[in-house]
């Protein structure tokens, strides 16, 4: 089974440019998950989807990050413009249908390590 | 093998000895943890969960505790091997209706040959 797949695994901009992410998750999970992880720190929540609907965005900067699922399956993060302390790694997860209240495992693609500078 | 705490980041084993990797978690309205693996230049690994109506749970070499008394969790990792060296992260989850895990802050096992 393929795993979740993201590009690309590196990405060096300035500040105050842009920056896309991609992610496809595992065929047939429904919920797919933006993490940010900066560097020594566990991942955070950005954003989950379900389908292509948004569950949580409570995290996610909206002023500068957007995140898009359109068609349920591939998902693009967006920084516009990026500041210096969004230097970390994007993690993109995916899950089967998670039930009312509870957790499916969640399997992790390598992320996206970006440099802002 | 030795004990810490997750404000100790890293613990060093010598290959073969047990492990054991402690987590403090803050919120007593969570119902459910796991255990992740991350390596180098990956994303993190499930290895293995427990509900908080259980206070133990084994896997394969792997074993987590839970004290919800005093809010504890840890992994116990036997005979370690150098292919367990990574960051190992603990993950809550609240009760009700959300349904995200909050990871802990990690701590880097370092298994010497």
């Amino acid at each position: 089974e393929a795993g979740v797949a993201q590009s690309p695994r590196y990405k060096i901009i300035e500040k105050r440019q842009s920056v896309a992410f991609w992610c496809n998750p595992i065929s047939g999970h429904a919920t797919l998950y933006w993490y940010q992880q900066i560097l020594g720190q566990g991942p955070k929540l950005l954003i989950q989807f379900q389908n292509n609907g948004v569950v949580d965005d409570s995290q996610l900067p909206k002023d500068r990050f957007s995140a898009e699922r359109l068609k349920g399956v591939d998902s693009t993060l967006k920084i516009q413009p990026a500041k210096l302390e969004d230097s970390a790694v994007y993690l993109c997860a995916s899950s089967l249908l998670s039930p009312a209240g509870g957790l499916r495992e969640q399997y992790f693609g390598p992320g996206t390590r970006l440099t802002v500078t | 093998g030795e004990s810490v705490g997750l404000h100790l980041p890293t613990l060093s084993v010598q290959e073969g000895d047990n492990s054991i990797i402690n987590c403090a978690y803050s919120n007593s309205a969570s119902d459910y943890f796991i255990w992740y693996k991350q390596e180098s230049g990956k994303g993190p690994q499930f290895i293995i969960d427990i509900r908080s109506n259980m206070d133990k749970r084994q896997g394969q070499r792997v074993t987590v505790l839970l004290n919800k008394t005093v809010k504890h969790l840890s992994l116990q990792i036997a005979a370690t091997q150098p292919g367990d060296s990574a960051v190992y992260f603990c993950a809550e989850k609240a009760s009700g209706g959300s349904y995200i895990p909050t990871f802990g802050r990690g701590t880097s096992l370092i298994v010497h040959p």
